[in-house]
């Protein structure tokens, strides 16, 4: 069974904490990609990576921090950094440009 | 940088009847332009896409239409059905980008039984 997997789909924390959102894919897709979207919104972009050990910021990066260690895994941290951390974040895999996505996250910060 | 717009931000049909859904970009190099259809609590589902060397592709109901000198690409629904309803984005990529989509704010449509 291919796909993208995201875990878990509902994340609850504390304000202060740090907390990190898992993405994994078994598609063999080299890009990976992680977005935001707020209620009502579209997507941006937070940070994205071409090939393992490498990855690039996106539109929104501050307060998020990434790895790619493996070809299937790309996980997010979200740090107390971030302002406004309560939102649903969509992880993606990509072949020849085509955008893949995960079921999401939604991560509530009280 | 490249900017997508994406109207109308709500659509409401009959069933049966069609949707078009429009989107303009800004980037001329922008060769990649994507749909996805996200159902409430989902991650977003690419239903069709159309790259800019060609003018329309059509897959059963739907069909996508791209106009590369004034920048609109659009999307088109036929026969609408209520399991239709859903939030429609429409994305556009360049070829210098490393694959990097800039998505527009989306279309709410309701399709009425």
């Amino acid at each position: 069974d291919g796909g993208i997997t995201q875990s878990p789909k509902y994340l609850f924390r504390k304000e202060g904490q740090n907390v990190t959102l898992s993405c994994e894919q078994n598609l063999n897709h080299d890009a990976m990609y992680w977005y935001r979207q707020d209620p009502g919104q579209g997507l941006r972009l937070i940070y994205y990576s071409q090939i393992v050990n490498d990855f690039q910021k996106g539109d929104i990066a501050e307060g998020y921090s990434v790895s790619r260690e493996k070809k299937e895994s790309f996980p997010l941290t979200v740090t107390s950094a971030q302002k406004n951390p309560t939102a649903f974040y969509l992880c993606a895999s990509s072949d020849r440009g085509e955008q893949y996505f995960g079921p999401g996250t939604r991560l509530t910060v009280t | 940088g490249e900017n997508v717009e994406q109207h109308p931000s709500t659509l409401s049909v009959q069933e049966g009847d069609s949707a078009v859904i429009k989107c303009t970009y800004s980037d001329s190099a922008s060769n990649y332009f994507p749909w996805y259809k996200q159902e409430l609590g989902k991650g977003p589902q690419l239903i069709i896409d159309i790259r800019s060397n060609v003018g329309e592709k059509k897959d059963q109901r739907i069909a996508v239409t791209l106009n590369k000198t004034a920048k609109h690409f659009s999307l088109h629904i036929t026969e609408t059905q209520p399991e239709d309803s859903a939030v429609y984005f429409c994305a556009a990529s360049a070829y210098n980008q490393g694959g990097k989509l800039i998505f527009g704010q989306g279309t709410e449509l309701s399709v009425k039984p």
